[in-house]
């Protein structure tokens, strides 16, 4: 069960807009749409962000948004503003090989 | 609005046992088609889930961990727990319980600190 794999860093400007990508394998993301996104800011407890692949929960800005592509899952955050500054995390079910979850490397984004 | 809060030793012993208990509020633990989770998170690194439990009893383990993890859950007082044991420097990390739903993490708790060295 290795851990999806996401770019350390992604960076952009106010207003500008950024993918952040979570590769995993035809076990975990390309067989399941339940991948999920979490958004943690330093010394905090993260916060689901996008569910079930595209789902937004209730009072998650329409600025993020969701998608995948065979064993890519990918996380859009559009008009990208000051308070986006933190590291997101990718997150998929692993299947029924262990029933539990397998958690993305973590992308630190930074607002230039 | 549920919360959950992590309680139990910030501080345990090389070859010791790691006990941690999360105290759910604001609705039932029995209530609802949720599992209930522990993930910790290293300083400076990543997330890495440890196990699950749904309120029937059953549990799922990550592989990595799963021959030194034990979850229980007591719906009597609302709350469930992480045993890990046989300890290192390496199991040092903020631990989180969190309530999961499907396929998601909805709610988490705080998380606390827990420091293994003698």
């Amino acid at each position: 069960q290795s851990a999806l794999t996401q770019p350390a860093s992604v960076s952009g400007s106010p207003g500008q807009s950024i993918t952040i990508s979570c590769t995993g394998t035809s076990s975990d993301v390309g067989s399941y749409n339940l991948v999920s996104w979490y958004q943690q800011h330093p010394g905090k407890a993260p916060k689901l962000m996008i569910y079930e692949g595209s789902k937004r929960p209730s009072g998650v800005s329409n600025r993020f948004s969701g998608s995948k592509s065979g064993n890519t899952a990918s996380l859009t955050i559009s008009g990208l503003q000051a308070e986006d500054e933190a590291d997101y995390y990718c997150c998929s079910y692993a299947g029924s090989s262990t029933f539990g979850y397998v958690f993305g490397t973590g992308t630190k984004v930074t607002v230039l | 609005q549920v919360q959950l809060q992590e309680s139990g030793p910030g501080l345990v012993k090389p070859s010791q046992t790691l006990s941690l208990t999360c105290t759910v509020s604001g609705g039932s633990i029995s209530s609802g088609s949720y599992y209930w989770s522990w993930i910790r998170q290293p300083a400076g690194k990543g997330l890495e889930w440890i196990g699950r439990i749904y309120t029937s009893g059953s549990t799922n383990y990550n592989p990595s961990l799963k021959s030194r993890v034990t979850i229980s859950v007591d719906t009597s007082k609302n709350q469930f727990s992480l045993k890990l044991s046989s300890v290192t420097a390496a199991d040092t990390a903020v631990y989180y319980c969190a309530r999961t739903r499907s396929s998601s993490i909805d709610y988490w708790g705080q998380g606390t600190l827990v420091t293994v060295s003698s």
